[in-house]
């Protein structure tokens, strides 16, 4: 498997707070990504990233923000937490001239009270 | 990114091979197709891709008739441990702006003991 791990791997939180989610690789990939899935969507990009401080929207970005200060890490930030984010977030990883075989991260299971 | 129409779910029994079809009808020149596969609470896997013609791994075969508009995903005797989601993708792999995979709903396959 994909060296990729995401943390936290579960996590609570309140409705407004921030929430930073972290996605690293140790397989020196150039594509980031991070998709959230809900019953009934699918899987939805949400931002990723082409290199080392190139980031891009995805098709649900409102809400969220993205930093990539290092090829191995990826992190997700939710500015104030909504219950609508409430979700399971997954992180991805690609070579760049085959970005339709991506492997996938654990997952993060998020729920906002 | 090309449309893909692919079915909801599908019930097989084991030992059977299972056929998944995917109808992507306005497929560009350019476009590879591309299979993932996704257990309950883990990430997508990828299976296989291809271009034309047929291609087979030790997962799946993957088969393009001439027109490309449809493509089979084919799951050579199956067992319960095949009970996964299923999606279709359609697009460029290596132009740049193309990073973004939209998974849809994908084909809930159930394997029947």
């Amino acid at each position: 498997d994909a060296g990729i791990t995401q943390s936290p791997r579960h996590k609570v939180t309140e409705t407004g707070t921030p929430v930073t989610l972290r996605c690293h690789q140790t397989e020196n990939h150039r594509y980031m990504y991070w998709y959230r899935q809900d019953p009934g969507h699918g899987l939805r990009l949400i931002h990723y990233s082409y290199g080392v401080k190139d980031t891009d929207k995805g098709e649900v970005s409102d809400g969220y923000s993205v930093s990539r200060s290092k090829t191995e890490d990826f992190l997700l930030t939710l500015e104030s937490a909504t219950s609508s984010q409430t979700s399971v977030y997954f992180c991805a990883i690609s070579e760049w001239d085959r970005v339709y075989e991506q492997y996938f991260g654990p997952g993060t299971r998020l729920t906002v009270t | 990114l090309a449309k893909t129409t692919q079915p909801i779910s599908m019930d097989s029994y084991e030992g059977q091979e299972v056929n998944i079809t995917c109808s992507h009808n306005n497929i560009a020149t350019n476009d590879y197709i591309t299979w993932y596969q996704q257990f309950p609470s883990q990430g997508p896997r990828f299976i296989i891709q291809g271009y034309k013609t047929k291609v087979t791994n030790e997962v799946a075969s993957l088969f393009i008739p001439a027109d490309r508009k449809s493509s089979t995903l084919s799951l050579p005797r199956v067992s319960l441990s095949d009970t996964a989601v299923y999606y279709c993708l359609v697009g460029t792999p290596s132009n740049f702006g193309n990073e973004k995979l939209t998974f849809g709903t994908g084909t809930r396959l159930t394997i029947i003991p």
